[in-house]
């Protein structure tokens, strides 16, 4: 148990759309989700937590109107890329935590490609 | 900022035991110690979590010291399959959980 999956796994778009990932958690109600982004070569870096039905905690130097985060139902959370520019090309990864549970479990990652 | 150090890189015979090693000289009484992998353009993995005892499950080993200042993650039998990036975190139960840099265990032939 305790599957996430990511949509769309790979995504390359134009500068100034926007583009939607969507992390679910196929086996599990999680209460809580993060979103994260990865540069080449570099560690994960937390852009924000949402927990269900209520707004994103977003982290110091995240834009939240760029980066739209939507947890509407237990099993599914939302990263809207919003006017992207190249420079937000990079590797987004969800996770998602079950109810009194510690450990969080990961998607496999959306790589955003903006031309 | 990430609370723990660890070495930016080991190497492991396949079949040998991989011992990785991580200090985290400030942790308080409520944080516990998590390992995670990443293997290259994957999401991490989870592997294991300990408070103060020592873990074991079907993946790992976790030995963490009587202080708790510093933890080592042990895989018994290094598979090339193992090679990833490890990273070591410091978190309290329900906290966020920030990465560092990690270590990259390169497992050889």
């Amino acid at each position: 148990g305790a599957v996430v999956s990511q949509h769309p796994s790979r995504v390359i778009c134009k500068s100034g759309t926007s583009v939607k990932i969507e992390c679910r958690s196929l086996d599990f109600q999680a209460t809580t989700m993060f979103w994260y982004r990865q540069f080449p070569k570099q560690s994960l870096m937390l852009m924000a937590t949402s927990n269900e039905g209520s707004k994103a905690t977003y982290e110091q130097g995240v834009e939240k109107d760029k980066f739209l985060i939507n947890h509407a139902s237990l099993t599914l959370s939302t990263l809207t890329v919003t006017s992207a520019h190249p420079e937000d090309s990079s590797f987004y990864i969800c996770s998602a935590r079950k109810d009194r549970i510690y450990e969080q479990y990961f998607g496999p990652g959306t790589r955003l490609t903006v031309t | 900022d990430a609370k723990t150090t660890q070495p930016p890189s080991m190497d492991c015979a396949e079949g040998r035991a991989a011992n990785l090693p991580c200090n985290h000289s400030t942790i308080s009484g409520n944080e516990y110690v998590y390992w995670y992998r990443q293997i290259h353009s994957q999401g991490p993995q989870y592997i294991i979590h300990g408070l103060k005892n020592n873990e074991t499950n079907e993946m790992a080993s976790l030995i963490i010291t009587e202080d708790r200042k510093s933890s080592t993650l042990i895989l018994p039998h290094a598979t090339l399959r193992d090679t990833a990036v490890y990273y070591c975190i410091v978190s309290g139960g329900y906290q966020k959980v920030t990465f560092g840099t990690g270590t990259k265990l390169q497992v050889i032939p």
